[in-house]
């Protein structure tokens, strides 16, 4: 999962694993979230989003599973490959109305590292 | 397919430099955002602009202010660059009623 500080958390997985990333959100009142996915060298690219009235979304070979009750998304990808290797992050909106539609809060992010 | 644009990949500065920091949107988006990015921190959020000439505060804008004079473009500057100010900085755009941001590759400035 996520937490603060300066070290990230670290996935290390074999090629053809399934990969879980959690993570904890701070805010009960965000109805959206998205999971991004960031390689060496790049901004941050959308993998998938899901909206707080559902609690399953599936995507290809990622599933993100949203968890009201204790405020925790994950994200699962299926059969990973090298080329997911990457640093993973979570975001929900802030969702305070006015202005601030369209705002997100970013986790701290995971490292995925998947061997061949 | 959109495409965020940053002026540099790489940048190196002094301390006391006035520093511009340029990201230009080709979708016609209205929210433009501007993010840092520094080890176990994250994405953290510095100014946004949700129309043209308007911008409101992030979470972190001290030491930094923007500009937003035309829909496409919108600029970060630090007025006088800090040691402190090294990191990654990420722009970003989405449609006003989107959630879903589309990032530049990012600009890594060094203030030296």
């Amino acid at each position: 999962g996520e937490s603060v500080g300066l070290h990230l958390p670290t996935l290390s997985v074999q090629e053809g694993d399934n990969s879980i990333i959690n993570c904890a959100y701070s805010n009960s009142a965000s109805d959206y979230f998205i999971w991004y996915k960031q390689e060496s060298g790049k901004g941050p690219q959308f993998i998938i989003d899901i909206r707080s009235n559902m609690d399953k979304r599936q995507g290809q070979r990622v599933t993100v599973l949203l968890n009201k009750t204790v405020k925790h998304l994950s994200l699962q990808i299926a059969a990973t490959q090298p080329g997911d290797s990457a640093v993973y992050f979570c975001a929900e909106n802030v969702n305070a109305g006015g202005t601030s539609y369209g705002k997100l809060t970013f986790g701290q992010g995971t490292i995925l590292t998947v061997h061949p | 397919d959109v495409k965020v644009t940053q002026s540099s990949r790489y940048l190196v500065k002094r301390t006391g430099e006035k520093v511009f920091l340029e990201c230009v949107q080709d979708m016609d988006h209205e929210n433009m955002f501007w993010y840092r990015q520094d080890p176990g921190l994250g994405l953290r959020l510095i100014y946004f602009s949700y129309d043209v000439k308007m911008k409101e505060k992030g979470d972190i804008p001290e030491g930094y202010s923007v500009s937003r004079e035309k829909k496409e473009r919108f600029s970060l500057i630090l007025e006088s660059a800090s040691t402190n100010q090294t990191s990654m900085y990420l722009c970003a755009s989405s449609f006003q009623r989107s959630y879903e941001q589309y990032f530049g590759p990012g600009t890594r400035l060094t203030v030296t």
